[in-house]
């Protein structure tokens, strides 16, 4: 059972450049999210999406876009990466209730030149 | 949004019991408090969930006064493998309410 999967696990890019993050989840669970994590920080939550077909913003959403492709999948893009947007990104996904427990991946970590 | 407070780093020796408190002065009515444990290089990993008194598992102990404005994740035992960043989350409203914070910096020593 892989639980939460994230391609890939590091990319480099240059400013201006466009990447989308895969995240793929195999628990039949109707949530899913996207967070980064900065040095010595916690994370901060980018976009979320409640169930299949929908989608909203979280504490830190500006640069990035997403799409539920359908309930296993839930993708990240940045349309034109900029320095800031250096980190670690992290998908989750959960029941249906923000009281159910999150399933993390382990990680993208993504450097902008 | 209910914010939580708790230590930025605690040190520990092998062998001792560990309590890492959280205060969670607005939690409302409907909502649990939830800890997660993260080691380097790796995502978030669930340790336990409580609503009120006392919850346990095989990992940890959560404790919550009547009052619910606090809580207290309590390790047994730890051992160097406990060394993780533990963070403290109230949950309950809108998914989009879920605030990580900077979490407690465990360190154990031999």
């Amino acid at each position: 059972n892989a639980g939460v999967t994230q391609t890939p696990k590091f990319q480099v890019l240059k400013t201006g450049q466009s990447m989308t993050l895969q995240c793929a989840q195999d628990m039949n669970h109707n949530s899913m999210y996207w967070y980064r994590q900065d040095p010595g920080m916690g994370l901060r939550l980018i976009y979320y999406s409640a169930s299949e077909g929908t989608t909203d913003k979280g504490e830190v959403p500006n640069g990035y876009n997403v799409s539920r492709l359908n309930k296993r999948e839930f993708s990240l893009r940045l349309e034109s990466a900029a320095p800031s947007q250096t980190s670690v990104y992290f998908c989750a996904s959960s029941g249906r209730h923000s009281n159910q427990p999150q399933h993390f991946g382990d990680g993208t970590r993504l450097s902008i030149l | 949004l209910a914010k939580t407070t708790q230590p930025i780093s605690m040190d520990s020796y092998e062998g001792q019991e560990v309590n890492i408190t959280c205060s969670h002065n607005n939690i409302a009515t409907n909502d649990y408090i939830t800890w997660y444990q993260q080691f380097p290089s790796q995502g978030p990993r669930f340790i336990i969930q409580g609503y009120k008194t006392k919850v346990t598992n095989e990992v940890a102990s959560l404790f919550i006064p009547a009052d619910r404005k606090s809580s207290t994740l309590s390790l047994p035992r730890v051992s160097l493998s406990d060394t993780a960043v533990y963070y403290c989350l109230v949950v309950g409203g809108s998914q989009g309410n879920l605030i990580f914070g900077k979490g407690t910096k465990l360190s154990v020593k031999p």
